[in-house]
């Protein structure tokens, strides 16, 4: 079957850096995208990975494994603005996207 | 950047009335478009994949009598909740992919329905 998997909830501190991190069974892949949805919004996209490594934009950087199945979204700098929940996506080989349930990010002054 | 539209952003029923959720693409030709459900503190749930032009394919569980999906145009997709009921009430977000390029979808603002 297709799963995602994310964890439910990380606390960090303004200012620190926080790493969430993804694992994904897919039938067949496309690439591995990263949303960031606020609290009665829709999804906005942060990122896309479909070749192994690390890709940086500002604060936030996305790396991908796909001999392992692993991604993690890496917030640097943190403000409070970016408390929200962020949602690891995998593209299998249809183009669906097969959703994590998501990452509830609190950040603490 | 492109931009999809839904209309309306929030709408509260009464139960046994029928509503309709709009979904625009404003900036490209979408033949597939995306109809999501999220109920609180949960992921997004794919309802169904609207192409343009033909039926719906609907995810298991999911009524396609009660969940009328019409993609009639390249820009608009309509739901249609048919018949409300209470246990309807959720955030529906639509989302458009990019026929140029297959890795893009772009989501709507979301559409607040409250049936009472």
């Amino acid at each position: 079957g297709q799963n995602i998997d994310q964890p439910t909830e990380m606390t960090a501190t303004e200012g620190a850096i926080v790493q969430i991190n993804c694992t994904y069974q897919t039938s067949g892949f496309n690439g591995l995208f990263w949303y960031q949805q606020h609290a009665g919004e829709a999804p906005t996209f942060l990122s896309y990975n479909v070749l192994d490594g690390l890709e940086e934009k500002g604060r936030f950087s996305s790396f991908l494994s796909r001999s392992k199945g692993y991604s993690y979204l890496l917030l640097k700098e943190l403000q409070m603005k970016d408390s929200a929940s962020y949602l690891c996506a995998a593209m299998d080989s249809n183009y669906q996207l097969i959703w994590g349930a998501g990452t509830k990010l609190i950040i603490k002054p | 950047g492109a931009v999809v539209s839904q209309h309306p952003s929030w709408v509260i029923c009464k139960s046994g009335t029928s509503v309709k959720i709009e979904c625009r693409s404003l900036d490209f030709q979408a033949t597939t478009m995306f109809w999501y459900r999220q109920f609180p503190k949960q992921s997004l749930m794919l309802m169904a994949t609207s192409n343009e032009g033909s039926k719906a394919t609907y995810e298991q569980g999911v009524e396609k009598d009660k969940f009328l999906i019409n993609h009639a145009s390249l820009t608009l997709s309509t739901l249609t909740v048919t018949s409300a009921h209470p246990e309807d009430s959720s955030f529906y977000i639509c989302s458009a992919r990019n026929p140029k390029r297959e890795f893009e979808q772009y989501f709507g603002p979301g559409t607040r329905l409250t049936v009472t």
